[in-house]
């Protein structure tokens, strides 16, 4: 299965822009990248995914990068609520989802 | 709440017993994952039951095993448990198993203490 890296730790100020970076250079075509987050004492949440193109949803925005070895979360305005785990993982569309691996994702920290 | 339920939220055993873990997913949903967060370990998939038959299978131990019912609620059996067993076991579901959209739903936890 195809990997991911992610930094173990990120710092960000409240109500200002995240950008959480992940890497999955053996990326292969059907590949699809989804963010996941945990949230303190609960179970991972769904954040956004994406193939090609950049995302946007109401959680956070997904750039994807042309060649697609890496891509980046962005939080528009960090809030409190929104320190947590992120998980990049790629889901092969033509396989499970069980057979994804989550990784040791980002620890986010928002400090007021 | 993501609609996921998983019984109960806390469960202390010791060595050597058997324990049930329940998992109710959403409404519609039709497959079922098991996974294991250990401090060690992170989020560990565990098996996955699509209406109500096994579809995948990951680094589950012989000593656990798993079933999904006709009613699509899924059961985790441990049993001969190991101080190492100890762990959050999370319930996910989706509508489907495969698939270009495939938003899995967590549920809250069990955690396992075996003391």
């Amino acid at each position: 299965d195809a990997k991911t890296t992610q930094p173990n730790s990120m710092e960000s100020n409240e109500e200002e822009p995240v950008h959480l970076p992940c890497n999955h250079s053996t990326i292969s075509g059907t590949d699809y990248i989804h963010w996941y987050r945990q949230l303190p004492s609960q179970g991972p949440e769904y954040v956004i995914h994406g193939l090609t193109s950049n995302v946007n949803n109401r959680m956070a925005s997904l750039a994807i990068a042309e060649d697609r070895k890496s891509s980046t979360l962005i939080l528009h305005r960090a809030t409190l609520r929104d320190a947590a785990v992120y998980y990049c993982i790629l889901r092969d569309y033509r396989t499970n989802a069980g057979k994804s691996t989550f990784g040791d994702g980002t620890t986010l920290t928002v400090k007021p | 709440d993501s609609g996921v339920t998983q019984t109960p939220k806390h469960l202390i055993t010791a060595t050597g017993q058997r324990v049930t873990l329940r998992c109710s997913p959403r409404s519609g949903d039709l497959s079922v994952y098991w996974y294991q967060q250990s401090l060690d370990q992170g989020l560990q998939f565990l098996i996955q039951y699509y209406n109500g038959e096994e579809r995948a299978k990951g680094n589950i131990l012989e000593r656990f095993s798993a079933q999904q019912f006709p009613d699509l609620h899924s059961e985790l059996n441990l049993s001969s448990l190991e101080l190492g067993d100890s762990a959050l076991y999370f319930c996910a579901s989706s509508v489907v198993s495969e698939g270009s959209y495939n938003e899995q739903f967590f549920g809250p936890g069990t955690r396992l203490t075996v003391l």
